[in-house]
């Protein structure tokens, strides 16, 4: 079971890039690793997937370098609506898949 | 198409009292899970099912029971609640192998 490790929180304002790190050094070969967002009250929401290299799509893009021990969520010039805490999950279907405690961004004007 | 359902959106419980929060899925998912979020925290995964007639417990299974006679729901049962279970519940589904999990708008749980 990988465990992953992100920032307990990160700031930013209006506009810029905001890159986001997860740790998973011991991720196995069919792992695949995907970002959600959560916002108060609320489920959390998918965002990405990737195995490996880039993937993006309309909201990111998701770096993963080619051992897979880390992975980079790129949000592109962020707004005020990016405010959430941001998760990192390692695994396959049929693993527990695992939420650990997030990275709170928040986003200033 | 409603996604993943869950019901009752509140509930208030004596400590001791039983009681089943219930989710459904309309999209033919094949994986089903619960988790639990206390205020400030991440979700902590309670149990899981890969399919129908199959679960398994996740990080923090004690005091809670599930079932999977169907592939649509996914019933969390509290046998006897203790005030350490208060927290908001979410239940999420998938497709399948690697896609994308679904999430209820939760229910949030209260025990006194």
């Amino acid at each position: 079971l990988a465990k992953t490790t992100q920032p307990t929180s990160m700031d930013s304002y209006e506009g810029q890039e905001v890159n986001i790190t997860c740790s998973h050094n011991n991720i196995a070969t069919n792992d695949y690793i995907t970002w959600y967002q959560q916002f108060p009250s609320q489920g959390p929401r998918f965002i990405i997937q990737g195995y490996k290299t880039k993937v993006t799509n309309e909201v990111a893009s998701l770096f993963i370098p080619a051992d897979r021990k880390s992975s980079t969520l790129s949000l592109p010039r962020v707004s005020l609506s990016d405010t959430a805490v941001y998760y990192c999950l390692v695994g396959d279907i049929g693993d527990k898949l695992i939420f650990g405690a997030g990275t709170r961004l928040a986003v200033h004007p | 198409n409603a996604g993943v359902t869950q019901t009752p959106k509140f509930q208030v419980l004596k400590t001791g009292q039983s009681m089943t929060l219930q989710c459904a899925q309309d999209m033919n998912h094949e994986y089903m899970s619960w988790y639990r979020q206390d205020p400030g925290m991440g979700l902590r995964l309670i149990h899981y099912s890969v399919g129908a007639g199959i679960t398994d417990q996740g990080e923090v299974p004690n005091g809670y029971n599930v079932s999977r006679s169907t592939t649509e729901d996914f019933p969390l049962r509290l046998l006897s609640a203790a005030p350490s279970q208060t927290s908001v519940y979410f239940c999420a589904s998938s497709l399948g192998s690697n896609e994308k999990l679904f999430f209820g708008s939760g229910t949030q749980l209260s025990v006194l």
